[in-house]
């Protein structure tokens, strides 16, 4: 089974609206965390948010914020007021503790974002 | 240095040689990482290092080596290339593992 899933290899979004990008995990570690990464163009991965599995709120970024659905094993980005410069690729990535002792964190395969203008 | 940086930023080389991806950082971070990202693929751990002088196999360790001499340089060797090699390679460090890890611009690698 993928430990990380995201099905929308592409989306298209209007200026200034909201768009969710969908992610779901499977792991059984009870502790964890998860992460999204942009990738612009230019190619280099920039963080933008973080949510471990025992925070009882939602992480919050800005524009960028995450529906984690704990049950659901899902964890949706929601970017608010879309701008065109958030045209990218975004990942969703997993750490779990591995049984070798390090920190492993597992990459989705990605969804293209384009915003319109 | 600010952050971490890569080098080279794109290479082309001929099956069979022996190559040398350079990744350092200058944020004193413990772990370090180094990633491959194919199409379709997303990013798949080659090998990582929690701490200098020790280092550990990720996802798809074969063809490659990795050191860890000290805090802010972790190399990636590919000892006798190979065209399934090419790539773009993504060297990382988080302050801990269990942090958020902090990316290099990346190295393309065409192995003809």
């Amino acid at each position: 089974a993928q430990k990380i899933t995201q099905t929308q290899p592409g989306m298209f979004v209007q200026e200034k609206e909201a768009v969710t990008l969908d992610c779901t995990y499977d792991t059984s570690d009870q502790s964890y965390g998860l992460f999204w990464y942009k990738q612009p163009s230019s190619g280099e991965m920039i963080f933008l948010i973080y949510q471990g599995s025992y925070d009882e709120q939602n992480a919050t970024e800005g524009r960028y914020s995450l529906n984690f659905q704990k049950a659901r094993k899902s964890t949706n980005l929601v970017i608010s007021a879309s701008q065109l410069g958030d045209s990218a690729m975004y990942f969703c990535a997993m750490r779990e503790l591995t049984t070798g002792g390090y920190q492993k964190v597992t990459f989705g395969t990605g969804t293209k974002l384009q915003v319109i203008p | 240095i600010a952050g971490i940086t890569q080098a080279p930023t794109s290479q082309i080389l001929a099956a069979g040689r022996r190559m040398t991806l350079r990744c350092t950082q200058d944020m004193r971070h413990n772990a370090m990482y180094w990633y491959r990202q194919d199409l379709g693929l997303g990013l798949r751990l080659i090998h990582y290092s929690n701490t200098a002088g020790t280092t550990g196999k990720g996802e798809v360790p074969d063809g490659y080596s990795v050191s860890r001499a000290n805090t802010d340089d972790f190399p990636l060797t590919l000892a006798s290339a190979v065209p399934s090699q090419t790539s773009v390679y993504f060297c990382a460090s988080s302050p801990r593992g269990d942090t958020e890890a902090f990316f290099g611009q990346g190295t393309r690698l065409t192995v003809v």
